[in-house]
């Protein structure tokens, strides 16, 4: 099975910074990964696609990179409004692994 | 608008059964591969199960193979979770994500339930 893994498992950032998130499967996954946000006591949202495709109304702040084994998330100007655990998924194949997920707060 | 909305959670003992429905509207349903997703209290996202359109294809997680059984009636737009020899660690609310487009079968989950909570305690 892939393994999905996320880096760091939290952060604490200032308003107006740039985050990044890794993360990095067990093996080669082509651009099969999407990132999701969930918000504190939400439903977990759709947020990038295809490793870097922004989902339709999703803030331009958002964009993902990465091919193969490593991908990154990056939020160019934090808001209190990204205050979320964000999650990797590999969707290759079955299992549809998650990663352990991030936990971005504001300093 | 796309419409998800799970029902059927609720406490049982370890070792018992629940059976979880997802109702779905405002898209062809049987046109999308459907999936279960489950989220530990304070823990992170678990994928359980998925369905292909006309159940040919079915996937479940290691933890839940031989126990858990998805299933879906396309004419009632509505995706099942028959969940048996429930355990402890089976407790989590339990999402129900349709995929995000129609091709190919592995895809992204989008949108998501609101979830339904399974307590496995005696």
């Amino acid at each position: 099975d892939i393994q999905m893994t996320q880096s760091p498992s939290s952060l604490s950032a200032s308003v107006g910074a740039r985050v990044t998130i890794t993360c990095r499967a067990s093996q080669d996954i082509s651009n099969y990964l999407v990132w999701y946000q969930q918000k504190p006591g939400k439903v977990p949202k759709l947020l990038i696609y295809g490793a870097s495709t922004l989902q339709s109304g999703v803030p331009s702040r958002f964009s993902g990179s990465g091919y193969g084994t490593d991908f990154t998330l990056s939020i160019s100007s934090l808001q209190p409004e990204d205050v979320a655990t964000y999650y990797c998924q590999n969707y290759n194949s079955a299992p549809r692994t998650f990663g352990q997920g991030t936990k971005v707060e504001i300093k | 608008e796309v419409l998800l909305v799970e029902s059927g959670g609720g406490l049982v003992k370890p070792g018992g059964s629940l059976r979880l429905s997802c109702a779905a509207s405002g898209f062809t349903f049987s046109s999308y591969s459907m999936n279960w997703v489950r989220q530990a209290p304070g823990k992170g996202l678990e994928w359980v199960a998925s369905i292909s359109t006309s159940s040919t294809y079915i996937d479940y997680a290691d933890s839940v193979k031989g126990r858990f059984t998805i299933s879906r009636d396309n004419a009632k737009n509505s995706l099942y979770l028959q969940m048996n020899s429930l355990r402890v660690e089976d407790t989590a609310v339990y999402y129900c994500a349709r995929a995000g487009v129609v091709v190919p079968l592995y895809n992204w989950f989008d949108p998501w339930g609101q979830g339904t909570l399974v307590t496995v305690s005696s």
